[in-house]
């Protein structure tokens, strides 16, 4: 399967400050990236689809300027937590698809913890 | 009621086991439909896809769809305890193929 390399797989940030994960697809061209949310033992929760060269679409109740999302480049999107907080600790997860291609294929995942 | 259906489980089964994993959906415009595996703390791995009805094998895993019922399986064959993961059932409609996903199903293979 395709290859999607995301880091850092832990961060331990204090409170206050921002943080960014990098999702980067190693073999494919990713048209459209999604990031999720994953709290213990809870499925998926979506947070935003990006398509690249576009703005991201944010899911209903996720703040657009706490996570921002960068999708500069068809192998590279980025999240950005600014200003963050404890409440904000969670396991976060990227996946990314090719154009035409309805597979998406995921990160490591990147568990943040906010002191 | 979700868009997609999934029993939590834990579904503990022996070594050697035939494992069926389930699940329903509501929306008729799903067309592909995707099985996950996730180990703790990892992100999830895709297993298998299909496209529209029918059944597909891949070693020991077959999947397969009955969009008239709108239901979905996973079988593992001769089940290991490295199977032991959460299974995590995925579909979309065409166009913007945004998936969306089963809770999942903790499966527990003994020795």
């Amino acid at each position: 399967g395709a290859v999607v390399s995301q880091h850092p797989s832990w961060v331990i940030c204090k409170s206050g400050t921002s943080v960014k994960i990098e999702c980067r697809s190693l073999d494919f061209q990713a048209t459209t990236m999604f990031w999720y949310r994953q709290f213990p033992k809870q499925s998926l929760m979506l947070m935003a689809t990006s398509n690249e060269g576009s703005k991201a679409t944010y899911e209903q109740g996720v703040e657009k300027d706490k996570f921002l999302i960068n999708h500069a480049s068809l192998t590279l999107s980025t999240l950005t937590v600014t200003s963050a907080h404890p409440e904000d600790s969670s396991f976060y997860i990227c996946s990314a698809r090719a154009r035409g291609r309805p597979e998406a294929f995921f990160g490591q995942g990147t568990r943040l913890t906010v002191v | 009621q979700k868009e997609v259906e999934q029993d939590p489980g834990p579904l503990s089964v022996p070594e050697g086991a035939i494992v069926s994993l389930n699940c329903t959906y509501s929306n008729s415009a799903f067309q592909y439909f995707m099985w996950y595996r996730q180990y703790s703390r990892k992100g999830p791995e895709l297993l298998m896809y299909t496209y529209s009805s029918g059944n597909k094998e891949d070693g020991r895993f077959t999947a397969q769809v009955d969009k008239s019922s709108k239901y979905i399986s996973l079988f593992i064959r001769d089940s290991q305890p490295s199977d032991s993961a959460t299974y995590l059932c995925a579909m979309s409609a065409g166009g913007s193929y945004i998936p969306t996903f089963g809770r999942g199903t903790s499966l527990i293979v003994h020795p």
